[in-house]
């Protein structure tokens, strides 16, 4: 069974702080990760995508691969009230196949 | 563009009665899918179709059939409803340049009673 494993949450952050969300998977053969947002009573929307190693950017979010370690994290900064949201990490091996984790939620003070 | 569309939003069914869920997308993408949502299990995949023609199963496919009727079309169905498969069902599609770049629907509310 394929493991995509986070940490359910609630993860509590001030507005204007750093939210760093994380996720750790099994299959060691995993090529693709993604982060997923979904508000309440909604369906998820597609946020990051990361393929190599390292840290991708694009604007407040940045998306961090380690390969080696088999974690992948998501970092929001300036986090605002309209990120209160669950976070879903998911992960492919190969193909079509989507692995999602149950996802962290997320709540951002004012 | 609607992007990913889905019908109906809610339905209730009495157990062993059958229905099917529809949806369509307009962003000419290849491949489509049906995921379940269940509070505490996370998205799990029904079904999904690589392309026009073919279907592959996911990891809880029992119970539910799929048909991918044309490019934008993919339906499904349930043939004897239980209360198992009370959840929350949405449809998603993506192109070859990126499968796990998928687009959601709205999702559909199904009570089996």
């Amino acid at each position: 069974q394929k493991e995509v494993e986070q940490n359910s949450g609630p993860l509590s952050v001030p507005e204007g702080a750093i939210a760093s969300l994380n996720c750790t998977y099994s299959d060691r053969g995993s090529q693709s990760f993604f982060w997923y947002r979904q508000y309440s009573g909604k369906s998820p929307e597609l946020i990051m995508f990361i393929y190599s190693n390292g840290d991708k950017e694009d604007g407040r979010f940045t998306a961090q691969l380690n390969k080696a370690s088999q974690y992948v994290s998501l970092l929001i900064r300036d986090s605002q009230p309209s990120d209160s949201a669950t976070y879903l990490c998911a992960v492919s091996s190969s193909g079509y196949a989507l692995n999602f984790g149950k996802g962290t939620s997320l709540l951002v003070t004012p | 563009n609607a992007g990913v569309t889905q019908t109906p939003k809610f339905q209730v069914l009495k157990t062993g009665q059958s229905m099917t869920l529809q949806c369509a997308q307009d962003m000419n993408h290849n491949s489509m899918y049906w995921y379940r949502q269940d509070p505490g299990m996370g998205l799990r995949l029904i079904y999904y179709s690589a392309s026009e023609g073919t279907t592959d199963k996911g990891e809880v496919p029992n119970g539910y059939n799929v048909s991918r009727l044309n490019k934008r079309e993919f339906s499904l169905r349930l043939e004897s409803a239980a209360p198992s498969q009370t959840s929350v069902y949405f449809c998603a599609s993506s192109s070859d340049r990126g499968p796990g770049e998928q687009f959601f629907g709205p999702g559909t509310r199904l009570t089996v009673l």
